[in-house]
């Protein structure tokens, strides 16, 4: 079993409504976790990291994070066709190891 | 800000070829990574090291090595490439502690023939 999943998609929805991206983990002792977004192409950008029980919020973005329930999220409001890509979810753990998910690909239709 | 520095930005191999990629961080991290990517796969960690001085296997380090030359390089050994390592390679590098985030450079991609 990975120890971060997260569903593939492709996650279609239409431009200006909401997308949520889920990711699980599987170390309770994770610290950190990661939302990265990548382009076809390109190397993974930082979007938001998360380290406390809760949601934080950056612009458009809101990570989810769920440590009782090893869970993590990424909600996108008023998604933009530009938002089209693979969302990368990462954990930073033990060992100083930084482990991602598989993605989840995004595409907003205009 | 040079940021992450990866080299070369593509590369051709025979199978039985070795070849070294180079990775340099000027951003005084303690922390560097070598991923590999598949298409449609997120990022499997192939070798990371923790801090200058030691390295650890990560979850697919068959067929490569690693060497933490100093504080800022960490290079990837392919010792005999395989058509299975036809990859697009990326090299990160993180700061030590809680809340780090990693910082990549542009990616490798090899093919090996």
């Amino acid at each position: 079993q990975k120890e971060v999943e997260q569903n593939s998609g492709p996650l279609s929805v239409p431009e200006g409504a909401i997308a949520s991206l889920n990711c699980t983990y599987s170390d309770r002792g994770s610290q950190s976790f990661f939302w990265y977004r990548q382009y076809s192409g390109k190397s993974p950008e930082l979007i938001m990291f998360i380290y406390s029980n809760g949601d934080k919020e950056d612009g458009r973005f809101t990570a989810q994070l769920n440590k009782a329930s090893q869970y993590v999220s990424l909600l996108i409001r008023d998604s933009q066709p530009s938002d089209s890509a693979t969302y990368l979810c990462a954990v930073y753990g033990a060992g100083n190891m930084l482990t991602f998910g598989g993605g989840t690909r995004l595409m907003v239709k205009p | 800000n040079a940021g992450v520095t990866q080299t070369p930005k593509f590369q051709v191999l025979k199978t039985g070829q070795s070849m070294t990629l180079q990775c340099a961080q000027d951003m005084n991290h303690n922390s560097m990574y070598w991923y590999r990517q598949d298409p449609g796969m997120g990022l499997r960690l192939i070798y990371y090291s923790a801090s200058e001085g030691t390295t650890d296997k990560g979850e697919v380090p068959n067929g490569y090595n690693v060497s933490r030359l100093n504080k800022r390089e960490f290079s990837l050994r392919l010792e005999s490439a395989a058509p299975s390592q036809t990859s697009v390679y990326f090299c990160a590098s993180t700061p030590w502690g809680l809340g780090t985030e990693a910082f990549f450079g542009q990616g490798t991609r090899l093919t090996v023939v």
